[in-house]
């Protein structure tokens, strides 16, 4: 059973900052089918990033993925404060615990 | 539009039975997975498992084994998430979602959750 472990499991940043979100996989798959949510309190998960590093529909294209392997990236070039949320990562069969991403 | 349209909010007593539903509409409900996630007060998105139900297959992980079952009906495009005796450690926000192979096995639509509340 795969296990993703995130990290920080809090990041404190200021609106136009830029932000790196970590997610690593216990094991490695030959296909990198990583994917990252963002949720807002009250709301559902939302798809930003699928395959790793491809942006989702109508996501803008300050939010980027990247990675391979067992280690990946979210990346928030610069921050939105409509990016203040819970971001998590997630691979077949398992989530990882979320990074909340909080205005400092 | 393609969506998930949940039941609503469920309140019950431990060892009661329950199905939540989650009705799918604008595409082909029986070529996409789909899964149920659950999500405890105040903490992180937990897979469950997911049903294709274009032939009924189902994979569970490994906590959710034999706790619960999930189902599908093709006929009015539903999928189904069955207790047969709640604990109160069930209680949780429950979501569907369509996993898409487009997306290389995310989840790119979503339902707007159901909540379940058990106590006696």
């Amino acid at each position: 059973e795969i296990v993703l472990t995130q990290s920080p499991g809090t990041l404190s940043l200021s609106p136009g900052e830029r932000a790196t979100l970590s997610c690593r996989a216990s094991q490695s798959f030959s296909r990198s089918y990583l994917a990252w949510y963002q949720q807002k309190p009250g709301q559902a998960p939302r798809l930003l990033i699928y395959g790793a590093s491809s942006r989702a529909t109508g996501i803008p294209d300050r939010f980027s993925g990247s990675g391979s392997g067992t280690d990946f990236t979210l990346t928030i070039s610069r921050l939105d404060p409509e990016d203040f949320a819970v971001y998590y990562c997630q691979q077949y069969g398992a989530f990882g615990q979320g990074t909340k991403l909080e205005i400092k | 539009e393609v969506q998930l349209v949940q039941s609503g909010a469920e309140v019950k007593k431990p060892g009661e039975s329950l199905k939540i539903s989650c009705k799918g509409s604008g595409y082909s409900f029986t070529t996409y997975w789909i899964g149920w996630v659950r999500q405890m007060p105040g903490k992180g998105l937990q897979w469950m498992g997911i049903i294709y139900p274009g032939d009924s297959e189902t994979r569970y992980t490994p906590s959710f084994q034999g706790q619960v079952t999930i189902s599908a009906d093709n006929s009015i495009s539903t999928a189904y998430l069955h207790w047969s005796s709640l604990k109160a450690s069930d209680t949780a926000m429950y979501y569907c979602a369509r996993l898409s192979s487009r997306y290389e096995d995310a989840f790119d639509i979503w339902g707007q959750g159901t909540m379940v509340t058990v106590s006696s």
